[in-house]
């Protein structure tokens, strides 16, 4: 079964303080990996894509690399600031199956103290 | 740009009761698929659509039927509501698998509670 692992569950940062969240697949097989934020209530808003071909993303403080060889990726989040407290959701598109819908991590919930 | 609009936001249901949530985008695209949240559990997929006339089963499929008669509209339907099925659910939408480089969209999520 292809599973995605993200690690820590839950993380709580002082403001200002550079932050890695980890995401982990099983199959090296893939399509893509998005990385998603999701607001308490909320739904999930689009952070970064990165395609099978590519190693990083950037966008603003945010920069997410991609290792496939070892099933990995890190959502790098730069001068934290509380603004940034929230769920963050890594999803992959298993490329077996032919389905290509996403398969997610449980999360890590990021909380960001003045 | 609607994107992906869920209807209702918010439902309490009796268990036994049936009922459908609805979602529509109108971004064309083929793609469609249900998820359910839970604490703790992330995301899991009910069904999925990869276009009009196909649906196929996820992750956690029982009690739950979908049909896609159109390329904007995947409802989901609860046959029999029951206290399992408490949860929030999200439709999600992305374009062919030709173009399935572009991300996926969320809509905002129905609160479902059975009482």
């Amino acid at each position: 079964k292809q599973e995605v692992t993200q690690i820590p569950a839950a993380l709580s940062v002082p403001e200002g303080e550079n932050l890695v969240l980890n995401c982990s697949f099983t199959d090296s097989a893939i399509y893509n990996l998005q990385w998603f934020r999701q607001d308490p209530g909320k739904g999930l808003t689009s952070l970064l894509l990165i395609q099978s071909s590519q190693r990083e993303q950037t966008s603003g403080r945010l920069n997410a690399s991609l290792d496939k060889s070892s099933g990995r990726s890190t959502l790098y989040i730069a001068a934290s600031q509380p603004g940034d407290s929230a769920t963050y959701l890594c999803a992959v598109r298993f490329l077996s199956g032919g389905s290509y819908i996403p398969t997610f991590g449980r999360g890590t919930s990021l909380i960001v103290h003045p | 740009n609607a994107g992906v609009t869920q209807t209702p936001k918010f439902q309490v249901l009796k268990t036994g009761q049936s009922m459908t949530l609805q979602c529509a985008q109108d971004m064309n695209h083929e793609y469609m698929s249900w998820y359910r949240q839970d604490p703790g559990m992330g995301l899991r997929l009910i069904h999925y659509s990869v276009g009009a006339g196909i649906t196929d089963q996820g992750e956690v499929p029982n009690g739950y039927n979908v049909s896609r008669s159109t390329t904007e509209d995947f409802p989901l339907r609860l046959l029999s509501a029951a206290p399992s099925q408490t949860s929030v659910y999200f439709c999600a939408s992305s374009p062919h698998v030709g173009q399935a480089r572009q991300p996926q969209h969320f809509g905002d999520g129905t609160r479902l509670s059975i009482l």
